[in-house]
């Protein structure tokens, strides 16, 4: 079945960097758009950026336009975001999906906290 | 972007009532919708696309309607497993937008 584990979180201070790490399996990775999302402490879910099936093509929402980059390695069936210049406002769980016009899987989340 | 406002924000039900949670877009995004159901310390859960199309595995208490830029999620008869909150998102265009979410409670 379709998986998708993040890692890579974890404290950062401000004006910090952290790259985030997606490895998906169960689906056939190069055929789908890949996006990462977030979601803040009691907020509702934010979408940040999305990446072609084969990697063409990148969009950001933005709020992490010039900060955020996607990317991915379809030979490891994995997608990254790249956070640098982290902002107090960056900490919140992150989770990629898989972006199907609606994003009908996701992974279990990943807690970034940008704090001094 | 397109704004979605959903309401209300928060409901109290009961076992076996009549839920409707409603969707307003800023602009008509021609049925390009998904609900979402989410639970706390998890991962959302996409219920409905195209507004009205059944995820598989979804129960058929649950349905979804609408066009142009009002939209509903109808839960049929409330179960204890469905006290979670639910968001719409739309796909029209980039970039992609959610609600600000409805909270189900007890």
């Amino acid at each position: 079945q379709v998986h998708l584990v993040e890692s890579g979180g974890g404290l950062v201070k401000p004006g910090g960097s952290l790259r985030l790490s997606c490895a998906a399996s169960g689906f056939t990775f190069t055929d789908y758009y890949m996006s990462w999302l977030r979601q803040a402490p009691g907020k509702g879910p934010e979408w940040l950026s999305y990446i072609s099936d084969g990697g063409t093509y990148t969009y950001y929402a933005d709020s992490v336009k010039g900060r955020f980059t996607i990317s991915r390695d379809n030979a490891k069936n994995s997608v990254f975001l790249q956070m640098n210049s982290l902002r107090v406002e960056d900490t919140a769980v992150y989770y990629c999906a898989r972006d199907h016009t609606d994003f009908d899987y996701w992974g279990q989340g990943i807690l970034v906290t940008v704090s001094s | 972007d397109i704004q979605l406002t959903q309401s209300p924000s928060s409901l109290s039900a009961s076992v076996g009532d009549r839920v409707t949670i409603t969707c307003r877009a800023s602009q008509d995004i021609g049925n390009s919708l998904a609900w979402y159901q989410q639970k706390p310390g998890k991962a959302p859960k996409v219920l409905f696309y195209a507004s009205s199309i059944l995820k598989n595995g979804v129960p058929s208490r649950f349905s979804g309607s609408g066009s142009g830029t009002d939209y509903t999620l109808t839960i049929s008869s409330l179960q204890p497993e469905d006290f979670a909150t639910y968001y719409c998102q739309q796909y029209y265009n980039t970039p992609r937008t959610f609600g600000q979410g409805t909270k189900v409670e007890v």
